[in-house]
């Protein structure tokens, strides 16, 4: 069965820090990939995604992710955090099979930035 | 902007009672989801449409049955909540075409069940 892994899924990093946040899929074919992030009291929103092309993908507010085919990954990235990136981060994959196609989520990463 | 508009942010619920969760979305997607958020699951596929009176079963459908008959709406009934249905309850929808597949969620609803 296809399945998503979230390496962590509690964070707290100081502010500037670096963060990196690990995710693994398991699907051998085609697929879409996202971080979706959820502040504080708001709307599940797209992070960023990836579908073809340059695996290094730049999301909103100096987030990005790389996909590596051959890890089956999609790690996102920030060079240096700050406080109001505290919030729950999502990845999900979305596998392209013949008569549709399926999304699974991972179970989440809670991110906090201490000030 | 897709909006993606859920009846109620919260619900309170007593054990036995018929509960109807309303989605509207404002872009003509085919697409429409509900899932249910719980600490640590991240997000479980209950049910989807893909076109007005179709719908699938997603992963975890039990106790749960949906309703798609325009297609803006999708809702999502609890036939006799039980305390174990308490959770967040969230709406998303997507279009078919572009390939993106790209979601976007409603605000959620919390539903407590007593």
């Amino acid at each position: 069965a296809q399945s998503v892994s979230q390496h962590n899924h509690h964070v707290i990093l100081s502010e500037a820090a670096s963060l990196e946040l690990g995710c693994n899929y398991s699907y051998g074919g085609t697929v879409n990939l996202f971080w979706y992030v959820q502040y504080p009291g708001q709307h599940l929103q797209l992070l960023l995604k990836y579908f073809s092309g340059d695996p290094l993908v730049k999301g909103i507010k100096g987030f990005e992710a790389e996909f590596i085919k051959s890890k089956f990954s999609f790690n996102l990235r920030k060079p240096s955090v700050q406080w109001s990136d505290t919030a729950e981060y999502f990845c999900a994959v979305n596998a392209r099979r013949t008569g549709g196609f399926k999304t699974i989520f991972g179970a989440g990463t809670r991110l906090f930035v201490k000030a | 902007d897709v909006k993606v508009t859920q009846s109620s942010r919260y619900l309170v619920k007593r054990t036995g009672e018929k509960v109807f969760l309303e989605c509207v979305q404002d872009m003509d997607h085919e697409n429409m989801f509900w899932y249910r958020q719980d600490p640590g699951l991240g997000l479980r596929l209950i049910y989807f449409s893909y076109d007005v009176k179709m719908k699938e079963k997603g992963d975890i459908p039990e106790g749960y049955s949906v309703s798609r008959e325009k297609k803006e709406r999708f809702s999502l009934i609890l036939e006799s909540a039980s305390t174990n249905q308490t959770s967040m309850y969230l709406c998303a929808s997507s279009p078919t075409s572009g390939g993106s597949y790209e979601q976007y969620f409603g605000p959620g609803t919390r539903l407590t069940v007593t």
